[in-house]
């Protein structure tokens, strides 16, 4: 079956680590996102990427770094720049140019000790 | 600019109805509409697009005023698997490309 597979579902951090949260996709689809939620909040847009080798911030990238190096995969590392980086995390992908629906993956829990 | 969505959260009884508004400061291009439980991921239930449309899926129905860059989802006779988190995301004319999501609103269906 086609999804999304997002790991680890929990991932602790120490303060001033970089952290890297893999996601990818079998279902052939061109654009990648990632969001950030946060307790009763809605999604955050931290990057997204409609093709290989292209991404663009969202609205807000700072503290993370993303690459796109394969079409079914698009990891986010969280790095020490990120003040606040405890959230849950979700990775979703679509067929692109914002007429199809987004299918999210499990989202991994970040908490930094 | 982040949707507004009211109400922030609504209880209801099995059977019941309810409306959940989605309102943009921006003209919008589309509308999607997305279910959360608690500890999961979103779930995709429909998408409206510039055109003013109205769909429908099982029970659950979305409207779309272009005009008013509004959207509303209507739960019709809810049953307890509809609880849970709905966010509306909006894609903007001329950034059709990603979206923007509102707050949520907190549903909770009580038998």
């Amino acid at each position: 079956d086609g999804g999304i597979t997002q790991s680890p579902k929990y991932l602790f951090r120490k303060e001033g680590q970089n952290v890297t949260l893999s996601c990818e996709q079998n279902l052939n689809h061109d654009a990648m996102y990632w969001y950030r939620q946060d307790p009763g909040q809605g999604l955050r847009l931290i990057y997204y990427s409609q093709i290989v080798n292209d991404f663009q911030k969202g609205d807000i990238a700072e503290g993370y770094s993303v690459s796109r190096e394969k079409k079914e995969s698009f990891p986010l590392t969280v790095t020490s720049a990120q003040k606040n980086p405890t959230a849950f995390y979700l990775c979703a992908s679509s067929l692109g140019q914002g007429v199809s629906g987004y299918t999210f993956g499990s989202g991994t829990r970040l908490t930094v000790v | 600019q982040q949707p507004v969505q009211s109400p922030q959260a609504v209880i209801l009884r099995e059977g019941e109805d309810a409306v959940i508004n989605c309102s943009s400061s921006k003209a919008l291009y589309s509308v999607h509409w997305y279910r959360q439980k608690h500890g999961e991921a979103p779930v995709f239930l429909m998408i409206l697009l510039k055109g003013g449309e109205q769909k429908g899926h099982e029970k659950i129905s979305a409207s779309f005023n272009e005009k008013k860059q509004q959207s509303s989802l209507y739960l019709t006779a809810s049953q307890l698997s509809y609880s849970g988190t709905y966010f509306c995301g909006t894609g903007s004319s001329g950034s059709a490309r990603q979206l923007t999501f509102g707050s949520g609103t907190q549903l909770t269906v009580l038998p």
